[in-house]
């Protein structure tokens, strides 16, 4: 089976312009989570969904923004890039983002944003 | 707030060496406890996970014990590999006690292997 699918890999922006980053999560996952990597430390939490609702939002200023359809796959978006916005962007999916204990949260691979 | 301490880095090893990251958390209620490996270039894999208090994860030789009374989780390995050259990430998530189950990360510890 397929694992959790980000695109594109990688991308290059100037400070001001929009980005949008997808998401295809494991195949029978319903949730969906976003976290931002920059250089040098751990993943932050961004935002969490599940079928299609908002679950849970990290400290992030309103210009990041995301979506999950209905398909469960998840658009990322973030608006009046800065330059402190440049890294890896993590998308982790999961069967139903509880806490459950077995509940487990699958990465993908990120994609690597990098604003000039 | 909750939260993660991993040991700082980078830690660099001969092969077959021992190894241990220290990992200690805070939280507010009963987290489950995950280590997760990032080799370069690449996104984040789970290693290995604990779910309540004196729980052994363990996954690849690595090994990893809930301490609920030192409140650590501290990773092992009794011989690596140059293969194991990678940033490893200890994490905590809650539970219960809200609708938000994200993932909180330590800042990561590189591991360098040598020959």
């Amino acid at each position: 089976d397929a694992g959790v699918t980000q695109s594109p890999t990688h991308l290059i922006k100037t400070r001001g312009q929009q980005v949008t980053l997808r998401c295809s999560p494991i195949s029978g996952h319903k949730s969906v989570s976003w976290y931002q990597q920059v250089l040098g430390q751990g993943p932050q939490f961004i935002f969490q969904y599940y079928e299609k609702e908002e679950r849970g939002r990290g400290n992030f200023p309103d210009r990041f923004s995301a979506r999950q359809f209905p398909n469960y796959s998840s658009e990322l978006n973030v608006n009046a890039l800065l330059l402190g916005d440049s890294a890896l962007y993590l998308c982790a999916s999961s069967l139903a983002g509880t806490g459950g204990s077995r509940e487990t949260q699958y990465f993908g691979p990120g994609t690597r944003l990098l604003v000039l | 707030g909750n939260s993660v301490t991993q040991m700082e880095g980078p830690v660099t090893l001969s092969e077959e060496a021992f190894l241990t990251i220290n990992c200690t958390y805070t939280a507010t209620g009963y987290p489950s406890l995950f280590w997760y490996v990032q080799y370069p270039g690449e996104g984040l894999q789970l290693l290995l996970k604990a779910t309540k208090a004196d729980d052994k994860g363990s996954n690849k030789g690595f090994e990893a014990t809930y301490r609920k009374e030192t409140t650590s989780f501290h990773l092992e390995k009794g011989s690596v590999q140059v293969s194991d050259s990678a940033v490893y990430f200890c994490a905590l998530r809650m539970v219960s006690g809200g609708s938000n189950y994200k993932l909180t990360f330590g800042k990561g510890t590189l591991l360098t292997v040598n020959p």
